[in-house]
C-alpha cells in the first residue's frame, strides 16, 4: 500500500502555545487529504477534508480559526493547533486519498499523539 | 441512526474459530467500501476493500449486500496476531465514513 507519513509522532505542549503537524504523501501526490481526531476507545472522527490549493472543508462542530489547515502541495498538508487547550489532548490522525486505482483508497498516518498540560 | 454501525464487540474467539462480523450503511449512495485493521494506539491500516462480487484474500473475505446495505467481513482460522479493532469505512462522495469498529480477541 502507499505510504503517508506523519510527524511529530508525540508532542507535549503547554496550554495555549500552538502545534503544527505535518502530513506528508510519500509515494504518490493526494489532492485530498483528511485528518481525524480519535479519543479512546472510540472511533476516528473527520475534522476536516484539505484540498490542495484551497480552503479546507471543516465538519460541523469543529472551529476552523482553531484547527489551521494549509494543504500548499500535492504531498504536504499540515494541521496546525492554535492555543492549544487540554481539552485538545488526543491522537490526530491524518489520511492522503490516492485515486491512482479503482477504487480510491485512503491511506493514513501513523497518527500524532497530543498531550496538552 | 448512525450513517455506518457495528457492533462494538468484544468478540473473544479461540484460535483457529472462524468469526463474522457484519456493517450496516444508511446511505444508499454510498460509492465503496472497506474494511481497516487497527491496532491499539495505531493508525488504521487497510485490511481490504470491499466488491459487489465479493472478494477473499487469504483467510479472510469480504461481502457487500447493497440491497440490504451491509458489508461482512469473514476470518477463518483465527490468528492471535488478528486480536485487533476492525473498522467498516464507507466512501460517499469525498468523504469516508468510519463505524465504530468491532472488537476482535482471538485466545490461545
Amino acid at each position: 500500500g502507499a505510504v503517508v507519513s506523519q510527524h511529530p509522532s508525540r508532542v507535549i505542549c503547554k496550554s495555549g502555545t500552538s502545534v503544527k503537524i505535518e502530513c506528508r504523501s510519500l509515494d504518490f501526490q493526494a489532492t485530498t487529504m483528511f485528518w481525524y481526531r480519535q479519543f479512546p476507545k472510540q472511533s476516528l472522527m473527520l475534522m476536516a477534508t484539505s484540498n490542495e490549493g484551497s480552503k479546507a472543508t471543516y465538519e460541523q462542530g469543529v472551529e476552523k480559526d482553531k484547527f489551521l489547515i494549509n494543504h500548499a502541495s500535492l504531498t504536504l498538508s499540515t494541521l496546525t493547533v492554535t492555543s492549544a487547550h487540554p481539552e485538545d489532548s488526543s491522537f490526530y490522525i491524518c489520511s492522503a486519498r490516492d485515486t491512482s486505482g479503482a477504487p480510491d483508497t485512503q491511506y493514513f498516518g501513523p497518527g500524532t499523539r497530543l498531550t496538552v498540560l | 441512526r448512525k450513517e455506518v454501525e457495528q457492533d462494538p464487540g468484544p468478540f473473544n474467539v479461540p484460535e483457529g474459530a472462524t468469526v463474522a462480523f457484519n456493517c450496516t450503511y444508511s446511505n444508499s449512495a454510498s460509492q465503496s467500501f472497506f474494511w481497516y485493521r487497527q491496532d491499539c494506539r495505531k493508525e488504521p491500516k487497510l485490511l481490504m476493500s470491499v466488491y459487489s462480487s465479493g472478494n477473499e484474500d487469504g483467510r479472510f473475505t469480504a461481502q457487500l449486500n447493497r440491497a440490504s446495505q451491509y458489508i461482512s467481513l469473514l476470518i477463518r482460522d483465527s490468528k492471535l496476531s488478528d486480536s485487533a479493532t476492525y473498522l467498516c469505512v464507507v466512501n460517499i462522495g469525498y468523504k469516508y465514513i468510519f463505524g465504530t469498529g468491532t472488537r476482535l480477541k482471538v485466545l490461545a
